[in-house]
């Protein structure tokens, strides 16, 4: 099955600072590419949808200024936190699909504890 | 916006026992997905249905999508331990995000 990585999958980082988290499609080129939250025990908060070249699309709430999208390559995403915040902190999912219409394969995460 | 609503949240068993969750749409879905998440996991995918009125079997699930295309089950027969997760239903997909139902959790107790 098609592969997605994620990275880091752990991350602590101090209050004001920035993260980048990196998403990759090993093994088929994803023309579109998700970006998810999970608080614990929670269902997932799809954040933004980034399709290769554009801007991304975010939902209603999410700030685009703080949760930066880069979709550079058919295989690589980037989300930037930006001036982290302890509230922050959550499990952040990308997931990536190669044909419209069709599954999502999902990375397996990053844990992001700001304090 | 689209809301998919899943029930039961926590569902205890025992081993051996079926299980069924169900998820319902405020709106008509193009296609529902479910996903299963193991504790300490990511989602991953199980199935999509597509059409009205579609059931798929695999193995002991059993997945069916409505004929209004607003609702969808997934019914386990004769729970195994490694049945143990969070199951979601998702609707929508593709070009665009999917709407997650807030997932039941499945228990077994041996």
């Amino acid at each position: 099955g098609a592969v997605v990585s994620q990275h880091p999958s752990r991350v602590i980082c101090k209050s004001g600072t920035s993260v980048k988290i990196e998403c990759r499609s090993l093994d088929f080129q994803a023309t579109t590419m998700f970006w998810y939250r999970q608080f614990p025990k929670q269902s997932l908060m799809l954040m933004a949808t980034s399709n290769e070249g554009s801007k991304a699309t975010y939902e209603q709430g999410v700030e685009k200024d703080k949760f930066l999208i880069n979709h550079a390559s058919l295989t690589l995403s980037t989300l930037t936190v930006t001036s982290a915040h302890p509230e922050d902190s959550s499990f952040y999912i990308c997931s990536a699909s190669f044909r419209a219409g069709y599954e999502q394969y999902f990375g397996p995460g990053t844990r992001l504890t700001v304090t | 916006g689209q809301q998919v609503m899943q029930i039961p949240q926590y569902q205890h068993v025992q081993e051996g026992e079926d299980f069924t969750t169900y998820c319902n749409s405020s709106t008509t879905l193009s296609n529902i997905q479910w996903y299963k998440q193991r504790p300490g996991g990511h989602p991953v995918f199980l199935i999509q249905l597509v059409k009205s009125g579609e059931v798929k079997k695999q193995k002991r699930l059993t997945f069916q999508f409505g004929e209004a295309k607003k609702n969808s089950s997934l019914h386990i027969t004769a729970t195994q331990t490694t049945d143990v997760g969070t199951y979601f239903c998702a609707g929508g997909g593709g070009a665009d995000g999917l709407t997650f139902g807030k997932g039941t959790h499945l228990i077994i107790q041996p």
